[in-house]
């Protein structure tokens, strides 16, 4: 089946700190990946997206994400984080088909500390 | 980039009456667009896809009578929950694939329509 797991529901880091988010997926194609970020009440913006190639990927607001095939991973990374980004971040997987929709994981809610 | 809008943004009704969220591709054509539904403090769930000029499919467990979906244009989708009642009261989002785009499937969304049912 067809899934995106986001093992850690909430996670609290102190402002200025690394941060790592983790998602696992299962799919039975070529995965096109993708991380978004929703603030409370607001729609989805897009961090970033794997198509293919590099798999170290940057996308906005100082955010990276490794593509490690091997582990059906997909992990969100940034070196030092920002009160600003306390947000719910979710992992999406989607098919290189036109047309089909993306699955999500359950989200992980991200606290700053100050 | 490309831009999805919702509208409304949010929206309190009363049981039983219908209430209609419109979603527009504004800078691109969405061959594609998809409405999802998103309670709180979970992940989006995919109601239903639409394609331009054809009807809607709907994912299992999501009743095609009570949400109406409509992709008349290019550029507009709505999602209309008919007979509205407390418990469809949720976070809804569309999002939109730019069929100019290649043939990768990324897709944009919306900011969102809070559909409150009294």
């Amino acid at each position: 089946a067809q899934s995106v797991t986001q093992p850690d529901i909430h996670i609290t880091v102190s402002e200025g700190a690394s941060l790592e988010l983790r998602c696992n997926y299962s799919y039975g194609a070529t995965p096109y990946l993708f991380w978004y970020v929703q603030s409370p009440g607001q729609g989805l913006q897009l961090l970033l997206k794997y198509f293919s190639g590099d798999t170290l990927v940057q996308g906005i607001k100082g955010f990276e994400a490794e593509f490690k095939r091997s582990q059906s991973s997909f992990n969100l990374r940034k070196p030092s984080v920002h009160w600003s980004d306390a947000a719910e971040y979710f992992c999406a997987v989607g098919a290189s088909q036109a047309g089909t929709a993306l699955i999500f994981g359950k989200g992980t809610t991200l606290s700053v500390s100050s | 980039g490309a831009v999805v809008s919702q509208h409304p943004s949010w929206v309190i009704c009363k049981s039983g009456t219908s209430v209609k969220i419109e979603c527009r591709s504004l800078d691109f054509q969405a061959t594609t667009m998809f409405w999802y539904r998103q309670f709180p403090k979970q992940s989006l769930m995919l109601m239903a896809t639409s394609n331009e000029g054809s009807k809607a499919t709907y994912e299992q467990g999501v009743e095609k009578d009570k949400f109406l979906i409509n992709h008349a244009s290019l550029t507009l989708s709505t999602l209309t929950v008919t007979s509205a009642h407390p418990e469809d009261s949720s976070f809804y989002i569309c999002s939109a694939r730019d069929g100019g785009i290649g043939s990768y499937n990324e897709q944009f969304f919306g900011p969102g329509t809070r559909l409150t049912v009294l």
